[in-house]
């Protein structure tokens, strides 16, 4: 089983500001990779796939990037609505893998 | 646009069953691989089971807390997949999510998407 980690865990920052999250695989997934958003009460969202790909509707101030076995998802200038935890998945192989989640609070 | 719409969860005592049920709509069903997933309350996301498309259909798999409890199928003319949930235990209570595993083509909307339904929540406690 593929094991991901992600840091930090909680990033607290202000609107307008960069995020930047980070995700590592314990093996090589290639770009068999996702990043979701989860917002409390509701199903988590795709953001990112095949680790740079922004899924329909998504905003561009989102970008991924990364191959192998680290990862990053960028949110250029944070708006109020990008407060959340955030997850990240590796689509490699069966069982599919989730990291434990990023908490993205208001500062 | 709900594209998946999960039903059947709900108070289950330790060692009981349920079945659980995710209906969609606006996509070719059939053309679909499908999931379930989970999440333990305050925890993260957990994947439990899979099931191919037609003609693979048999093709399921499961993750380890739940192999040998669980059985996932499909009913392509309900466009319906279920969770057959058997010796549950505590520690499957959870929101459970079905998901496609790759993205469908949403006639109404004209866009690839990858649906995940709103969940429904399973307690297990006596």
């Amino acid at each position: 089983e593929i094991v991901l980690t992600q840091s930090p865990a909680t990033l607290s920052l202000s609107p307008g500001e960069r995020a930047t999250l980070s995700c590592r695989a314990s093996q090589s997934v290639g770009t068999s990779f996702a990043w979701y958003q989860q917002k409390p009460g509701q199903a988590p969202r795709l953001l990112i796939s095949d680790a740079s790909n922004r899924a329909t509707g998504i905003p561009a101030r989102f970008s991924g990037s990364g191959s192998g076995t680290e990862f990053t998802l960028t949110i250029s200038s944070l708006e109020p609505e990008d407060f959340a935890v955030y997850y990240c998945q590796q689509r490699y192989n069966w069982p599919r893998t989730f990291g434990p989640g990023t908490k993205l609070d208001i500062k | 646009e709900e594209l998946l719409v999960e039903s059947g969860g709900g108070l289950v005592k330790p060692g009981g069953s349920l079945r659980l049920s995710c209906a969609a709509s606006g996509f070719p069903f059939g053309d679909a691989w499908l999931s379930w997933y989970r999440q333990a309350p305050g925890k993260g996301l957990e994947w439990v089971a899979r099931i191919k498309r037609p003609p693979d259909v048999g093709a399921t798999d499961y993750g380890a807390p739940v192999k040998g409890r669980f059985s996932i199928s499909r009913d392509d003319s309900k466009k319906t997949v279920y969770l057959q949930m058997n010796s549950l235990k505590t520690e499957d209570t959870a929101v459970y999510y079905c998901s496609t595993d790759h993205s469908v083509y949403s006639a109404s909307s004209g866009n690839w998407l990858e649906p995940w339904g709103q969940g429904t929540l399973v307690t297990v406690s006596s």
